[in-house]
């Protein structure tokens, strides 16, 4: 089946920074992946859709300037929590979509997130 | 309100005992049903999906699903459970008439496999 990859696995950062994950299509082209954040126990909740040469579209409630998505080619798509604070600190999961009849969504292994 | 429903948070079963594991959508028409499993700190992987044709769909790991659209549910069964399917089990839905195809999730139910 289709690879996602993400990087980094997990990254601890001060509160006040910025931190960039990456999402990566391994072996097809993506021109749509998700980007889901998960807390403790509880489920995947959808941030954005993130499509590859426009703009990424946000589900409600979800800050455009907080969480900054880039899909700049059809393997890439990129997330960046500018300015993080503790109530940032998540389970990030990144999905990418193979073209195609069901159009079915390859996740991630996920990026764990602290912020101090 | 259009929503998938996974009735049991937690679920203990023990090592060789059936498990099933119950989804329901409410959807004007069926949509996509998927399931996946997600172990501790891992990203998901892909069960078993159902798009249409024969109501019971076999996965991976030996889990199979049967779809019964009188009760718009889409359960996973596994006939002998292994200490190592101890994880976290999501049914996903994608509507087929919403817009980009997306994927919403059940609240997902955590099985635990005693010795």
């Amino acid at each position: 089946g289709a690879v996602v990859s993400q990087h980094p696995s997990w990254v601890i950062c001060k509160s006040g920074t910025s931190v960039k994950i990456e999402c990566r299509s391994l072996d097809f082209q993506a021109t749509t992946m998700f980007w889901y954040r998960q807390f403790p126990k509880q489920s995947l909740m959808l941030m954005a859709t993130s499509n590859e040469g426009s703009k990424a579209t946000y589900e409600q409630g979800v800050e455009k300037d907080k969480f900054l998505i880039n899909h700049a080619s059809l393997t890439l798509s990129t997330l960046t929590v500018t300015s993080a604070h503790p109530e940032d600190s998540s389970f990030y999961i990144c999905s990418a979509r193979e073209p195609g009849l069901h159009n079915e969504q390859f996740f991630g292994p996920g990026t764990r997130l602290t912020v101090l | 309100a259009q929503s998938v429903t996974q009735p049991d948070i937690h679920i203990t079963v023990s090592e060789g005992a059936s498990l099933e594991l119950r989804c329901n959508y409410s959807y004007g028409a069926t949509p996509y049903l998927f399931w996946y499993v997600q172990s501790p700190g891992q990203g998901l992987q892909l069960l078993l999906k159902y798009f249409s044709g024969d109501t019971l769909v076999q996965g991976i790991k030996g889990f199979e699903a049967e779809f019964k659209r009188s009760q718009s549910s889409f359960n996973l069964r596994k006939p002998s459970v292994h200490w190592s399917d101890a994880a976290e089990y999501f049914c996903a839905v994608v509507p087929l008439k919403a817009a980009g195809n997306k994927l919403t999730f059940g609240g997902g139910t955590r099985v635990l496999v005693k010795p």
